[in-house]
């Protein structure tokens, strides 16, 4: 009965190859984030989602295409992977009219 | 034990005192923020939240200080646990953007409470 459930926990990937990062939420909320934590934990938002329509998508290379296919998931779709692309990714999620994220426990990606 | 933000990343407390984390927030029109807990593995999660209007908060022996005049926030922690060795974050919200609008992460600072 996870919150915010994301999979995988862990995936290490080759450079080049297209990878995907699952996210759903079973609270009900109406916005959907993603976020990357680098090496040293430094959060930083890269898209969010209300109600299945993109609202925010930072400086993030095309190579990221997130998708929404009803208002309670989020997936990360990366292709062309990179050695920079290495991080912990976190899915989130928050209510309507409310500031607080519901985040996830991590995907943690390794390009090697 | 306290620390001053990006400058110390890192906090040693002993367990049972109580432990002050601070944070050098970047935007005066930010108004609303908020403090996050990340344990090893695992995501953030809420611990408190302070809007602008107000200076103080107070939770579950958490206290949320803002201090708007030299932009500083701080988080006290009372009678520190080792449960709460972890990444503590505050993050801000700039006036006038939605609910749903950025939140703006600071760097973080690792709390370690010696037993």
């Amino acid at each position: 009965d996870t919150a915010v459930s994301q999979t995988p926990k862990y995936l290490v990937t080759q450079m080049g190859n297209d990878k995907s990062i699952k996210c759903e939420q079973n609270l009900g909320h109406d916005t959907m984030y993603w976020y990357k934590q680098d090496s040293k934990k430094f959060l930083k938002i890269m898209f969010s989602y209300n109600n299945k329509e993109l609202i925010i998508n930072e400086t993030v290379p095309n190579r990221f295409s997130p998708k929404s296919p009803d208002k309670a998931h989020l997936n990360l779709h990366i292709n062309s992977l990179e050695l920079g692309d290495s991080a912990v990714y976190f899915c989130a999620s928050s209510q309507a009219h409310r500031e607080n994220r519901f985040f996830g426990s991590g995907t943690r990606l390794t390009v090697v | 034990g306290e620390s001053v933000g990006l400058h110390l990343p890192t906090l040693s407390v002993q367990e049972g005192d109580n432990s002050i984390i601070n944070c050098a927030y970047s935007n005066s029109a930010s108004d609303y923020f908020i403090w996050y807990k990340q344990e090893s593995g695992k995501g953030p999660q809420f611990i408190i939240d302070i809007r602008s209007n107000m200076d103080k908060r107070q939770g579950q022996r958490v206290t949320v200080l803002l201090n708007k005049t030299v932009k500083h926030l701080s988080l006290q922690i009372a009678a520190t646990q080792p449960g709460d060795s972890a990444v503590y974050f505050c993050a801000e919200k700039k006036e006038g953007s939605s609910n749903t609008g950025k939140l703006i992460f600071g760097q973080g600072t690792t709390l370690q409470v010696k037993p």
